[in-house]
Formats: C-alpha cells, structure tokens, sequence
C-alpha cells in the first residue's frame, strides 16, 4: 500500500512544496512520480526514486528510498498546480499508486 | 516521437462487452510490455492488466480478473483489452500505458468507458 501525504497542498506561486509517499514495505528506489493536470494523462517525472525523466523541469526533485519518499518542486509555477501520484514497480503485479496529492494555489 | 492512441470506449450496458484499442508508434512495440491503467470519476489511478513483449505473460487486478483479456498484435504495434460483463464499477478513463524497465513511461490521452443502464 502507498500512502500520501497530505491529500491537499496549497501553495503560493514561487514557493517550495514537499510531497510525500509512504511504502507498507521496502520498495528500494523502485518508486515513481506522476504530474496529472484536469482532463490530461499522467505525465511522468521523476523514476528511480530521484531521476528525472527527459524533459521534466530541475525544479522537480525526488528523494528517500525503501518505505520513505519525498517530491520537491522548488519554486512552484503556475503550470504546476494539479494532481500527483506516487507508484511503486519493485513488487508487482500489482503495479499500486497512492491516493495522489493534490496542490492548489494558496 | 513515441505515440500511444486509445480507441473504443462508450456507453455500455451493465453486462455488456466493449473492445478497447491502443495503437502505438515512435518506439520498437514489440520489444515492450504494455499495461493498462484506469481511472473512475474523481478517484485515483488502478493498474488492471499488463501483458509482456513476446510469448505474452499476462497478470490482471483482482477487480478485473476472469471478466478482461488483455493481448497485443506486434505486426499492428496494437494492445487490445477486451471487456466482459461490465459492472457500473468499470466506469472510468482508460489508459495505455508503454512500461520501460517497470516504469510505465508513456501514456496514452485515455478513453472513456461508461457503464449505465
């Protein structure tokens, strides 16, 4: 099971938001981030617990590994106020997400 | 440029069937696994089928297990997920989604399926 934490984040444009995502067990950095916007698919942005995948912005960072993890968005931009899902591939089937966090604009 | 196009979705009766497709492009389809994801109104997102490159191996979620069939044609770079006995808990987007090393990179914009009498 993935857990994140909190289910709302609000925010002002250009400040630092920290999201968390919590393993009911060891995942090593086998953890994913997703950005999902209104209407769109997920996008992915950050794999192996802190890559970024290609075209994803710097201010987009992931950290932890086996039950802890953590997306920082350094500055936020207005572009980046929308849902976020972190997802586990070490044990699968099932591929799992957590629940998403959602961040608004304070 | 990798592409990943759904297809089929509807509104469909409670026990009905409905067919979806997901045509790819930009990438070698039959050297990767594909997996399907879906997403209810204002819920989060649930994998529900994944099928592998060749001589496909199979795995489905317990909520679809018996009742959907994923399966590929690598000539066509296609994945199909076909869909039996729909409930009203099936309505949701559905999504095709391209996995590299376990990561599921690329996804496709989704289709729409509803289950309604």
């Amino acid at each position: 099971v993935m857990t994140q934490s909190p289910d709302i984040l609000s925010v002002s444009p250009g400040e630092r938001a920290t999201l968390s995502c919590r393993a009911s067990q060891n995942v090593f950095t086998n953890l994913a981030w997703y950005q999902q916007k209104p209407g769109q698919a997920p996008r992915l942005l950050i794999y192996g617990a802190s890559t970024r995948a290609s075209t994803i912005p710097a201010r987009f960072s992931g950290s932890g590994s086996g039950t802890e993890f953590t997306l920082t968005i350094s500055s936020l931009q207005s572009e980046d106020f929308a849902l976020y899902y972190c997802l586990q591939y070490n044990n699968w089937p099932p591929w799992t997400f957590g629940q998403g966090t959602k961040v608004e604009i304070k | 440029e990798v592409q990943v196009v759904e297809s089929g979705g509807g509104l469909v009766q409670p026990g009905g069937s409905l067919r979806l497709s997901c045509v790819t492009s930009g990438f070698a389809f039959n050297t990767y696994s594909m997996n399907w994801v879906r997403q209810a109104p204002g819920k989060g997102l649930e994998w529900i089928a994944f099928i592998s490159s060749s001589s496909p191996t199979v795995y489905y979620a317990d909520s679809v297990n018996g009742r959907f069939t994923i399966s590929r044609d690598n000539v066509k770079n296609s994945v199909y997920l076909q869909m039996n006995s729909l409930r009203a808990e099936d309505t949701a987007v559905y999504y095709c989604v391209r996995i590299s090393g376990r990561v599921l990179d690329y996804w496709g914009q989704g289709t729409r399926v509803a289950v309604s009498s």
